[in-house]
């Protein structure tokens, strides 16, 4: 699986969009792009996945650059609740559903 | 959504006992589940993969006579962390897989962890 780098931490404004980078340089033409976040304590929560096109749903959108090296999700209204670490996963779709997770990013959410 | 239980949410034993740890799934067949190990402020890092009705797979480095997994049936896998010690604290996941999904990772469901505390 492709490894991935995010800033380890990142604050943000309860109400604003939060944007969440992901390098994946060494990405492959079928590896997918996934994220999943972790509030404390907890297991983690998917939230998105995509190849190429961008992709959006009731919790996030997802941007992947044309070449595919970097993504950014995107939370539009960021809420307290939306604290936690949040990891960006490359891997192959169809590869036995393990997950490997790098260090992610630490989102704060303040008031 | 679909529900993945685990249980118990949080263990306290002394040096040396066994603790068993139970992962459901509620509402769907899961015939693979994945174990996580995760120390404090680190990432989860997977120990073994869980099949329904066969041996577990270890990741490298992980003794699999220390952690025992059992997937007996299609709704249950359990984690016996035997002979526990100090070093062993830490909060384990687990994660099951929807048999239907068909390798769909949004059919990838987490337990909500245990974290267990050995003396």
């Amino acid at each position: 699986d492709a490894k991935t780098t995010q800033p380890p931490s990142m604050d943000c404004a309860e109400g604003r969009a939060a944007n969440l980078p992901c390098n994946h340089s060494t990405i492959s033409g079928n590896e997918y792009v996934y994220w999943y976040r972790q509030i404390h304590s907890q297991g983690p929560q998917y939230i998105i996945h995509g190849l190429k096109n961008n992709e959006t749903n009731e919790m996030a959108s997802l941007i992947i650059t044309e070449d595919r090296k970097s993504s950014t999700l995107i939370l539009p209204h960021a809420t307290l609740r939306d604290t936690a670490v949040y990891y960006c996963i490359v891997r192959f779709k169809a590869a036995g559903n393990k997950l490997t997770f790098g260090g992610g990013t630490r989102v704060l959410v303040k008031p | 959504g679909a529900v993945v239980s685990q249980h118990p949410s949080w263990v306290i034993c002394k040096s040396g006992t066994s603790v068993k740890i139970e992962c459901r799934s509620l509402d769907f067949q899961a015939t693979t589940m994945f174990w996580y190990r995760q120390f404090p402020k680190q990432s989860l890092m997977l120990m073994a993969t869980s099949n329904e009705g066969s041996k577990a797979t270890y990741e490298q480095g992980v003794e699999k006579d220390k952690f025992l997994i059992n997937h007996a049936s299609l709704t249950l896998s359990t984690l016996t962390v035997t002979s526990a010690h100090p070093e062993d604290s830490s909060f384990y996941i687990c994660s099951a897989r929807d048999f239907l999904s068909g390798g769909s990772h949004e059919k990838l469901f987490f337990g909500s962890g245990t974290q267990l505390s050995v003396l």
